[in-house]
């Protein structure tokens, strides 16, 4: 039982580069989301979906592109990273709001 | 935006002392979440609790919903419960579903 997985798990880009987080979960989940977390702030929204083919912006979603293809896979699209964007990026997962899971986090540096 | 505040930001103790992290928040809520970062960045969610307390081995967990205030205690701490515990809340910043994350208290326990 994998849970939630994320692809990769480092990456460093320069800035004006693209990349494309990946993040897949297999407990059947409806509901899928994407933080980031920085140093001296809590996690924070960048994305949700609460289906296939719906999305909902969050607290920070500038900079960011998302796509739900179908239940388990979310991914996360920077077009042109910027060093602001360098972060440890989550994603989650929740069937219900009550319990959620997350993934291992991606450690992504933008020079 | 529901402002999420923890104290204390960093806390040291010696194996076996009873420990209590508290969480404030700005605007009324159905339910808190309590989750624990571990040092290598995993998240995992302990609690999910709307009213009074719930426990879980030596984990407790209060919240009065009136005052808008909870707290985590750790009872017979032991150097494996070190790491970041965080509070989140309900996300209520617009058509997003997710949590709004408290910054962490950082948990140290020395054997």
């Amino acid at each position: 039982n994998a849970g939630v997985t994320q692809t990769p798990k480092f990456q460093v880009l320069k800035t004006g580069q693209s990349m494309t987080l990946q993040c897949a979960q297999d407990m059947n989940h409806n509901s899928m989301y994407w933080y980031r977390q920085d140093p001296g702030m809590g996690l924070r929204l960048i994305y949700y979906s609460a289906s296939e083919g719906t999305t909902d912006k969050g607290e920070v979603p500038n900079g960011y592109n998302v796509s739900r293809l179908n239940k388990r896979e979310f991914s996360l699209r920077l077009e042109s990273a910027a060093p602001s964007q360098t972060s440890v990026y989550f994603c989650a997962s929740s069937a219900d709001r009550v319990g959620y899971t997350f993934g291992s986090g991606t450690r992504l540096t933008v020079v | 935006k529901n402002e999420v505040e923890q104290s204390p930001q960093n806390l040291t103790a010696q194996e076996g002392e009873f420990i209590t992290i508290n969480c404030s928040y700005s605007v009324g809520i159905s339910a808190l979440h309590w989750l624990q970062q571990h040092p290598g960045g995993g998240i995992v969610s302990l609690f999910m609790l709307s009213s009074g307390k719930k426990k879980h081995g030596r984990l407790i967990a209060t919240i009065n919903i009136q005052e808008k205030h909870s707290s985590l205690h750790i009872t017979a701490s032991h150097p494996r419960d070190s790491a970041v515990y965080i509070c989140a809340v309900p996300y209520s910043g617009g058509g997003a579903d997710g949590l709004t994350f408290g910054k962490g208290t950082h948990l140290i326990i020395q054997p």
